[in-house]
């Protein structure tokens, strides 16, 4: 199936550093969503954004909607611990019950 | 807030045996739900989109007689394994949205299901 093209595929930073990440398709989308997996978890929801352009903040958290509705790319501030976990991003061609379409994920390691 | 339980939360089977995977919505009637699997260190790759009284639909390349999912009733799905091998080992979730509610805020995942086929 199809797949969303999401870079880093991994990230070591220091604790209180700022991390980007960003995903990117061939095709358009009008909906991303970024969510979180831990371990052993199904995802979690962070933030959801369904109009281009679209700038939104969850906390440290920011995520944007790209202009050509291609890609987005999620920025998490000051960094903790718990940050710890694989970032995926999805994207909805259509409303309602269209599946998603997952990235590959980005595994993020925080180092205290 | 809504919640999607799913369970087993693991399990180990020798390899030819049948595996069912039950995924419920705990506080909302939930007509359709999703089957994803996911590899160790890759995605989650949709396999089906379960629809409650009818066919489920599945993606290409998802062998349908192999994986049997079953939407009785409003509340629960069903994802059964059947004759399992070790290829099969894998992390699968369910995922649910409520409904009348577009938005992905009301889309909720399972806790997942680890398949260990020896």
């Amino acid at each position: 199936g199809q797949q969303l093209n999401q870079s880093p595929q991994s990230m070591f930073i220091q604790e209180g550093e700022d991390v980007s990440m960003n995903c990117t398709s061939s095709s358009i989308f009008n909906t991303w969503l970024w969510y979180k997996q831990d371990p052993g978890e199904g995802p979690v929801l962070l933030i959801a954004l369904y109009k281009a352009g679209e700038l939104t903040s969850n906390g440290r958290l920011t995520a944007q909607f790209g202009i050509t509705r291609k890609d987005s790319f999620l920025n998490i501030s000051a960094s903790i611990p718990s940050d710890v976990g694989i970032y995926f991003c999805a994207g909805q061609k259509n409303s309602g019950n269209t599946p998603l379409v997952f990235g590959k994920g980005t595994r993020l390691s925080v180092i205290a | 807030g809504a919640v999607v339980s799913q369970h087993p939360s693991w399990v180990i089977c020798k390899s030819g045996t049948s595996v069912k995977i039950e995924c419920r919505s705990l506080d909302f009637q939930a007509t359709t739900m999703f089957w994803y699997r996911q590899f160790p260190k890759q995605s989650l790759m949709l396999m089906a989109t379960s629809n409650e009284g009818s066919k489920a639909t599945y993606e290409q390349g998802v062998e349908k007689d192999k994986f049997l999912i079953n939407h009785a009733s409003l509340t629960l799905s069903t994802l059964t394994v059947t004759s399992a091998h070790p290829e099969d080992s894998s992390f699968y979730i369910c995922s649910a949205r409520v409904p009348g509610i577009a938005t992905n805020e009301k889309l909720f995942f399972g806790s997942g299901t680890q398949l260990s086929v020896l």
